[in-house]
């Protein structure tokens, strides 16, 4: 499936570093999430942007920072993280930002940090 | 809160048996929605419910929602290899956000 890509897939960062998830979808979709899921938890949404615009922030920390620049993309922008930061990070998308509509994700990208 | 409930968290069958995971929710639900993750991958959608009592079959998966739409079920038959992997149920939140089920693994033993 290429519907919805992310990059990098892998990631090692200590917790002075700053980096960046990217996420891009192809569907034509209006709606993105990121999503947290680790191994002790059930999938955590974090943000949903809906035509480029945030629409729910679930009480993120400040070391994440997101960014949705079109409808196509969407960027996590990590600082200063800690160790229990280590997850899945997953990208999803759908049509629009309603719960009737299915949510496509992408591959995700493992974060650890040291 | 609102809240999902899933159950069980996981559940090892020989390859052939049947398979089921359960979904209860707090309060009453529009629709609801299943997921499947492979070991390693990411969630794909499966299918939605969406009526009260509705029953819909997907080769070998058979998905319940139940009269109050409370609470929904996924029934496997003959479970196969391919079937391995965390099935997790989803149910509308506020703003839109999804309420996910901790998901039940389901291991084919050797």
């Amino acid at each position: 499936e290429t519907g919805v890509t992310q990059t990098p897939r892998h990631l090692v960062m200590g917790m002075t570093n700053k980096k960046s998830l990217k996420c891009e979808q192809h569907l034509g979709h209006n709606a993105m999430y990121w999503y947290k899921q680790s191994a002790k938890k059930p999938l955590e949404l974090m943000f949903v942007y809906s035509l480029e615009e945030r629409v729910e922030n679930n009480s993120v920390p400040s070391r994440f920072s997101p960014e949705c620049p079109n409808s196509s993309h969407l960027f996590l922008h990590l600082h200063t993280l800690q160790p229990e930061d280590s997850a899945l990070y997953l990208c999803a998308s759908s049509y629009q930002p309603l719960d009737t509509y299915e949510q496509y994700f992408g591959p995700g990208t493992r974060l650890t940090v040291t | 809160g609102q809240q999902v409930m899933q159950i069980p968290q996981y559940q090892h069958v020989q390859e052939g048996e049947d398979f089921t995971t359960y979904c209860n929710s707090s309060t009453t639900l529009s629709n609801i929605q299943w997921y499947k993750q492979r070991p390693g991958g990411h969630p794909v959608f499966l299918i939605q419910l969406v009526k009260s009592g509705e029953v819909k079959k997907q080769k070998r998966l058979t998905f319940q929602f139940g009269e109050a739409k409370k609470n929904s079920s996924l029934h496997i038959t003959a479970t196969q290899t391919t079937d391995v992997g965390t099935y997790f149920c989803a149910g509308p939140g506020s703003n839109y956000q999804l309420i996910w089920g901790a998901g039940t693994k389901l291991i084919i033993k050797p």
